[in-house]
């Protein structure tokens, strides 16, 4: 079962533009997590947040979560060329031992 | 190096035939995933192990079978019962016992079939 939808499905900007991702999710969690994908590629973990945090920093990736709102947004600072990729959300269940549900991902090109 | 691997990188397979998909894992993790994902599509869960000799469906189970006899392996075959299996298939890891699931990937097995 597929939890997160990321918005949009796809997303291009000019290099040094910044970028920003969404995710909803529809029941509750312990963690939120962003992966990157090159094509053709396994995945990458970038970043966790915890329910109990609100945002995230790392070096240019920022991450919100409002659990409020079962949401999060990812940003990417200063894009570059070679962020192009996509980018899914999976949330992380409130039992320890569950799988991630990841969501379709956001493919994001990032033009030179 | 610590990780995962995948092999082989890209498979072809004749209708009717099975195959099976190598993953294996130095990184001392007790749980195991296999995922695949369709063009433009996100990750489907297909079978997850959490310890050795014990193994899940996911959400897309039927015309795979796995078998976790150690704990650094957990290889997917995929049957002549799935219909249509051309698809990317990633496998992943990640420490049980631990609250917050971080997974690591392998490179994924792209299969086709002709």
């Amino acid at each position: 079962s597929q939890q997160g939808e990321e918005d949009p499905q796809a997303l291009s900007i000019q290099e040094g533009e910044n970028a920003t991702m969404n995710c909803s999710y529809k029941t509750s969690i312990n963690n939120l997590q962003w992966y990157r994908q090159n094509s053709g590629r396994g995945l990458v973990h970038l970043i966790l947040i915890r329910s109990n945090e609100r945002e995230k920093h790392s070096g240019r990736l920022r991450v919100t979560l409002d659990t409020s709102k079962k949401s999060s947004s990812l940003l990417i600072t200063a894009s570059r060329a070679a962020d192009t990729a996509s980018y899914f959300c999976a949330t992380g269940p409130n039992s320890g031992n569950t799988p991630l549900v990841f969501g379709k991902g956001t493919r994001l090109s990032v033009i030179a | 190096d610590g990780g995962i691997t995948q092999s082989p990188k890209y498979l072809f397979r004749k209708e009717g035939q099975n195959v099976t998909l190598s993953c294996e894992q130095n990184l001392n993790h007790d749980a195991m995933y296999w995922y695949r994902q369709d063009p433009g599509q996100g990750l489907r869960l297909i079978y997850y192990s959490q310890i050795v000799n014990d193994f899940q469906k996911g959400d897309i189970a039927e015309g795979y079978s796995v078998s976790r006899e150690k704990k650094e392996s957990f290889p997917l075959t995929v049957t002549s019962a799935q219909k249509n299996p051309t698809a990317f298939y990633l496998c992943a890891s990640t420490t049980t016992g631990a609250r917050y699931n971080e997974q690591f990937f392998g490179p994924g097995t792209r299969l086709t079939v002709l």
